[in-house]
């Protein structure tokens, strides 16, 4: 059982927007922490997609967005294409964890109809 | 071009040892802080370790504390996981991944609570099994 949880998958058709869900809780999320994103094509190491909430590093398209309120955050992709299909992990920080406090969701997989 | 090649994963048996290396290349190795990631087959994604930049902090999860060591060589660009004690949960694609920290006009810093990876391998397969 994820700290962060995602659910488990979703799915839209091409050009449609989709939203991924991140729920936390007063530790993590709620104290603060920010939310960063991963994309995860089939067979392929994570790449990083959004950090610091809502960031997108040099080469991600506008189509990804992300946003934090409260106790959540969400990755927002817009204009679904093909190449979208992926599965997807939110990260945050967790101070009630013994150790380094980095914790994952448990992922959602993005299904492009 | 940044890159980073796990290597040194494969079958061992449980309560064995295992050494994961990370070469890096195309950055400055010994400016970043950097992390070990794992995925078990067919599972998400969970974090395992993490070392400061000149090797004289480092944090684990939970699961792999006290079996698991991880060090780095700022020398040869190195970073490394030396697991013992192996189990069959241990099982899974083992990533190394730098972490770039909180960066602002150009200047990057690193907290406790901000944690991130920006540049990842493509992992290495380590499966406990007898």
């Amino acid at each position: 059982q994820s700290v962060l949880t995602q659910p488990p998958s979703v799915s839209g058709a091409p050009g449609q927007r989709v939203t991924i869900s991140c729920t936390g809780s007063s530790s993590n999320i709620g104290a603060g922490y920010d939310v960063h994103w991963y994309q995860q094509l089939p067979g392929t190491a994570p790449k990083l997609l959004i950090y610091g909430n809502s960031n997108r590093p040099s080469g991600v398209p506008d189509r990804f967005s992300g946003s934090k309120s409260g106790t959540s955050a969400s990755l927002a992709i817009t204009g679904l294409q093909a190449e979208d299909e992926a599965d997807y992990y939110c990260q945050s920080y967790d101070s009630s964890l013994r150790g380094g406090g980095v914790v994952f969701g448990g992922g959602t997989k993005l299904t492009v109809l | 071009e940044v890159q980073l090649v796990e290597s040194g994963g494969g079958l061992v048996q449980p309560g064995g040892s295992l050494r994961l290396s990370c070469a890096a290349s195309g950055f400055t190795f010994s400016s970043y802080w950097m992390h070990w990631v794992r995925q078990a087959p067919g599972k998400g994604l969970v974090w395992v370790s993490r070392i400061n930049s000149d090797g004289s902090s480092t944090s684990y999860a939970d699961s792999v504390k006290g079996r698991f060591t991880i060090s780095r060589d700022n020398a040869k660009n190195t970073l490394y996981l030396q697991m013992n004690s192996l189990r069959a949960e241990d099982t899974a694609v083992y990533y190394c991944a730098r972490d770039p920290g909180y960066c602002t006009n150009g200047v990057c810093r690193y907290y406790y609570y901000y944690y991130y990876m920006d540049v990842w391998g493509k992992g290495t397969t380590v499966t406990v099994s007898s």
